[in-house]
Parts: structure tokens; C-alpha cells; sequence
């Protein structure tokens, strides 16, 4: 157990909709990192909060949004969903700001399916 | 840019050894490994931070070498646990300071 939870677990949605993923990071890490998994592309970085601030972008869609809040959870939000959004998506976090200087601690991931 | 993993995919008995490759085309800061498997979330390795700096986590360690950027990372003596999903994240030098990880190596220890 990493210590990162990430809620829901599994989530089926038709296109068009729009969810909201839930991370929460390890006790007294300041930075929360998204990555999308598909079969064939790896983990995509998508976006890094650090302490309430969007720290670093990656290939995030326009669709998708996040942000960070006071305490330090962080949600991923995603709209207007294509079937090509199907995916886990992993939250992670580490203490501090810079990403290549400290191992990140991955969530259990959301698998969301879009119908 | 993401960075190439080298091989796809290898097979093993155990006891055998294999080494998986990382290779950037930008000059590299740092190189992360990470291990996955089946269902699961991707579990931290050991993370390298200077060129020619070498690691170790039990029988499985790891070089860089920052002139050719690129890692390679070497597991020794395998066991059936080491069976999974091998990604290296790289965060180039002067970049902003994301991960970019590459499509991921994937293993298979056999009895």
C-alpha cells in the first residue's frame, strides 16, 4: 500500500459525460502527479500540482481539467468523454515540487470505461 | 520526448539474467525505473541522478550513463516475483522537471 488512495476504482460512463476522479496523496506529500494508461501508449504524464499550483503540464486534452485543493487532494476532471478516453488513470505523489529528484508513489488507479 | 525501451518484451527461466535499456535523445537530468505488474500500480525501483552513477535494490541494479543518455537496468539471478511491466521516466536537463515515461519492458520469469 503506497499510502495514495484514488476513488472510484472502476467507473463506466457513456460519451459525452463528464467524472470526476479523486486522489488523495500520501500523508505530507505536497505534489500530485496524473498519468493516463492505455494498452499501447505507457503512462502518460497529464498534469503535476505542487501545494495548490499547477507545477507542470503534459498531454493533457483541453477536455480535461484538474486541480489541487487546500488539503491536498486533487481531482481530475473529464469532459465531453470519447470511447478513446477509456484508460487508467494513475495518481501519484512525492514530497516536493521536482518530479526528477524524488521517487513518486503511485495510487491504485480509476479504470474508467467509456460506452 | 519519450524515451525508447529496448527490449519489447523477454522471456526467462529463472536464475537467468536480462537487461533492459533506456535510451533519450535529449540530454537527461535524471532516470527513474519502475516496476508493474498485472492489474497493479507502478511500484518505485531506485531512481539515478549523475552521469555514471550505479544503483542497486537487491540482485537488480542500474546505470547511467548521462554522454549517451541513456540506463540500462540489470536483473541478475531472476525470480518468478520480477515477473512485470519494466517503465524508465526520464526528466530531461533544463525541462520541467515532468516524467516522460517510455512504453515499458515487459517480462516474464518461468518456472
Amino acid at each position: 500500500d503506497s499510502g495514495v488512495t484514488q476513488t472510484p476504482k472502476h467507473l463506466i460512463t457513456a460519451t459525452g459525460q463528464r467524472v470526476t476522479l479523486r486522489c488523495s496523496p500520501r500523508s505530507g506529500d505536497l505534489s500530485v502527479y496524473w498519468y493516463q494508461q492505455s494498452l499501447d501508449q505507457g503512462l502518460q504524464f497529464l498534469i503535476q500540482y505542487y501545494n495548490g499550483e499547477e507545477r507542470a503540464k503534459g498531454n493533457i486534452l483541453e477536455r480535461f481539467s484538474a486541480q489541487q485543493f487546500p488539503d491536498l487532494h486533487s481531482e481530475l476532471n473529464l469532459s465531453s468523454l470519447e470511447l478513446g478516453d477509456s484508460a487508467l488513470y494513475f495518481c501519484a505523489s512525492s514530497p516536493l515540487g521536482t518530479s526528477g529528484r524524488y521517487e513518486q508513489f503511485f495510487g491504485p488507479g480509476t479504470r474508467l470505461t467509456v460506452l | 520526448q519519450q524515451p525508447v525501451q529496448s527490449p519489447q518484451a523477454v522471456i526467462l527461466r529463472e536464475g537467468e539474467d536480462a537487461v533492459i535499456n533506456c535510451s533519450s535523445s535529449k540530454a537527461l537530468y535524471s532516470v527513474h525505473w519502475y516496476r508493474q505488474k498485472h492489474g497493479e500500480a507502478p511500484v518505485f525501483l531506485m531512481i539515478l541522478l549523475k552521469g555514471g552513477e550505479q544503483k542497486g535494490h537487491e540482485k537488480i541494479s542500474a546505470s547511467f550513463n548521462e554522454k549517451k543518455q541513456q540506463s540500462s537496468l540489470y536483473l541478475t539471478a531472476s525470480q518468478l516475483s520480477y515477473s512485470g511491466t519494466y517503465f524508465c521516466g526520464t526528466e530531461k536537463k533544463g525541462g520541467s522537471e515532468k516524467l516522460v515515461f517510455g512504453k515499458g519492458t515487459k517480462l516474464t520469469v518461468n518456472p
